[in-house]
């Protein structure tokens, strides 16, 4: 029931784009990102809804294609302080208690 | 600060022994969430408390326990401590329900000798 996220790792320049993904084989009523800095613990950035629009951050948006399962992170114009791993964390329809399960994560470095 | 406190940040023990993380949620929150975090599995769910009852049970050891209180703190009973019982423990709480995310504590770092 993990959610499998896509890439395991990507690096950037500062300034370039980069999408993170995000898929699950369960039916999802909601999706969340989270980003962990290195000792630091995960800080909520976003929570997608079933039905919802997609939402926005900045320059940090995502969607949620409810058909597929499958959520998408969008970095643009990136800067140093955007590292860090992030995880989705999705809650399954139905199931009621309101917990998320994570992925693996994607970590993310932004250079110079 | 995050507003969720957990205690201790460290800990280091030997294996057989029994510790208890503490988690102090953010201020009107009832939902209390515990997580695991290992380098190759990333966050596993653990347990779900609400309003001091519990309403989800993850991949949770039959050694580990949790409790929520009336004043809404809990607290994970980690026992028969083995050295794969190490790992980043993460309190987080919330409102209660979708559409609230979760905040996260600072984390508990379980060291098994």
């Amino acid at each position: 029931q993990q959610p499998v996220q896509s890439p395991q790792a990507v690096i950037l320049r500062e300034g370039e784009d980069a999408v993170i993904n995000c898929s699950s084989s369960k039916a999802l009523y909601s999706v969340h990102w989270y980003r962990q800095k290195h000792g630091e613990a995960p800080v909520f950035l976003m929570i997608l809804l079933k039905g919802g629009e997609q939402k926005g951050h900045e320059k940090i948006s995502a969607s949620f294609n409810e058909k597929k399962q499958q959520s998408s992170l969008y970095l643009t114009a990136s800067q140093l302080s955007y590292s860090g791993t992030y995880f989705c964390g999705t809650e399954i329809t139905g199931a009621g208690s309101y917990q998320l399960t994570f992925g693996k994560g994607t970590k993310l470095s932004v250079i110079p | 600060d995050s507003g969720v406190t957990q205690t201790p940040k460290h800990l280091i023990t030997a294996t057989g022994q029994r510790v208890t993380l503490r988690c102090s949620p953010r201020s009107g929150d009832l939902s209390v969430y515990w997580y695991q975090q290992s380098l190759d599995q990333g966050l596993q769910f653990l347990i779900h408390y609400y309003n001091g009852e519990e309403r989800a049970k993850g991949n949770i050891l039959e050694r580990f326990s949790a409790q929520q209180f009336p004043d809404l703190h809990s607290e994970l009973n980690l026992s028969s401590l083995e050295l794969g019982d190490s790992a980043l423990y993460f309190c987080a709480s919330s409102v209660g329900g979708t559409p609230y995310g979760y905040t996260f504590g600072s984390g508990t770092r379980l060291t098994v000798v």
